[in-house]
């Protein structure tokens, strides 16, 4: 079965950190490019951040809104990528999604995890 | 960054009815190297993550219905169901990948009537 399982998420405070985790199985995770989004309660889904494949460099982009205080990782060995969750603000309070294409990018994000909640607060 | 806006907001729907929402760019999601639009629409139900319905403007992606199609041109986008069942309530979002970042619209939230 094609598939993403998330774990991490949780409570925290401001300026903490947290990393979250997004194992893959069902399909060729090397070959993909692993986004993450996030969906803050009543607002529309934010884009994170993407890491590309061993091909591309592992190459990293992040939206503006965390650039600087997340990193996106991966490990092909064990088909799972991470995002790492620095310098946290109460503005970081949402579910957080894994990504990806299954097969190629021009065919969409056809896979993506269940979700896991952060919440930031004091 | 490019903004997707969605209309309406609320769909209220009949069962076997038809139905159709808008997605407005703010520029051209054609990539002119590859002639493909990089625009998706997804699926939110209750509780669970958004679903892949259509990819790059008109394919559906595998196991979707063909009661669901998708059109437009370089900046309008349409999503249709040709008839409405009760399992399609949810909230419909288009996605740009033409450019980083990828942005999403603010969704339409189709119910039934």
């Amino acid at each position: 079965e094609v598939q993403l399982k998330q774990s991490g998420g949780g409570f925290v405070q401001p300026g903490e950190s947290l990393k979250l985790s997004c194992a893959a199985s069902g399909f060729i995770f090397s070959n993909s490019v692993i986004h993450w989004v996030r969906q803050a309660s009543g607002r529309r889904l934010e884009w994170v951040g993407h890491i590309r494949n061993r091909v591309d460099n592992y190459a990293t982009r992040y939206g503006e809104s965390v650039e600087g205080r997340f990193a996106i990782s991966r490990d092909d060995s064990e088909n799972t990528a991470y995002l790492q969750l620095s310098n946290l603000r109460a503005e970081d309070t949402a579910v957080y999604y894994c990504t990806a294409s299954t097969v190629d990018y021009y065919y969409g994000l056809d896979v993506w995890g269940q979700g896991t909640t952060v919440i930031v607060s004091s | 960054d490019i903004v997707l806006t969605q209309t309406p907001l609320s769909l209220p729907v009949t069962p076997g009815e038809p139905a159709s929402m808008s997605c407005r760019s703010s520029q051209s999601l054609l990539d002119s190297d590859d002639g493909n639009t990089y625009l998706d629409w997804y699926v939110q139900r209750a509780g669970q993550p958004p679903q892949l319905l259509i990819y790059a403007l008109s394919y559906r992606a595998s196991g979707v219905s063909d009661r669901f199609s998708g059109s437009g041109s370089d900046t309008d986008h349409t999503l249709k169901i040709t008839r409405v069942e009760a399992e399609d309530v949810g909230v419909y979002f288009c996605m740009q990948r033409r450019e980083i970042p990828v942005t999403f619209g603010g969704g339409t939230k189709v119910e039934i009537k």
